[in-house]
């Protein structure tokens, strides 16, 4: 399958800094990215739909201030945590579809995912 | 809005076993549903993916059916082994974005 590689893998950081993590798919384009978060025990929720050159579209009660995302190329999405807090400590997961194989009908995939933990 | 269920939240089974996992949506108007596996604190492993005019699809001990009318999927693992041990996540790719909807999975312990 394709693959969808993301960085860092983890990364601790002091409350109030900012952390930029990058989704990245190696051998295909997506003009559409998508950002999961996933607390501990519990599922993978969709927070953005990233689009290639436009702005990402956010779900019901995900603040855009505070993750910002963008998709500056087709094969490269980056969702930076603003001013982070404890409360943002999680598994943030990116995936991606290859444009080649056509609206819903492609396999998503995913990268790695980050685990960010802020003190 | 599309919601995904999977029933149990839990499994434990003796190896060898065969089992069942189960997955309902609300929204039929799916594209195509997949299964991944999820092992404790890493990313998700595609299992199988399932399109919206397909009823079923095998990889090896596994097989994944789905029945759009009844808003249902399965995932069948035959004889189990204790590296199966894992949590599976069903997802329903619907919506104007395709993006995927997942279930709150089901952790199964295959013991040796």
């Amino acid at each position: 399958g394709a693959v969808v590689s993301q960085h860092p893998s983890w990364v601790i950081c002091k409350s109030g800094t900012s952390v930029k993590i990058e989704c990245r798919s190696l051998d295909f384009q997506a003009t559409t990215m998508f950002w999961y978060r996933q607390f501990p025990k519990q599922s993978l929720m969709l927070m953005a739909t990233s689009n290639e050159g436009s702005k990402a579209t956010y779900e019901q009660g995900v603040e855009k201030d505070k993750f910002l995302i963008n998709h500056a190329s087709l094969t490269l999405s980056t969702l930076t945590v603003t001013s982070a807090h404890p409360e943002d400590s999680s598994f943030y997961i990116c995936s991606a579809r290859d444009l080649r194989a056509g609206p819903g009908t492609g396999e998503l995939f995913f990268g790695e995912g980050s685990r960010l933990t802020v003190l | 809005k599309q919601e995904v269920t999977q029933i149990p939240a839990a499994l434990s089974v003796p190896e060898g076993e065969n089992l069942v996992l189960n997955c309902s949506f609300t929204d039929s108007a799916i594209y195509n549903l997949q299964w991944f596996r999820q092992d404790p604190g890493k990313g998700l492993t595609s299992l199988l993916l399932i399109q919206s005019s397909q009823r079923e699809q095998t990889s090896g001990r596994l097989n994944a059916s789905l029945d759009k009318s009844s808003g249902r999927s399965t995932l069948y693992i035959a004889a189990s082994q204790p590296g199966d041990s894992a949590t599976y996540l069903c997802a329903g790719n619907s919506g104007s974005a395709r993006q995927l909807t997942f279930g709150s999975g089901t952790q199964l312990t295959v013991l040796p």
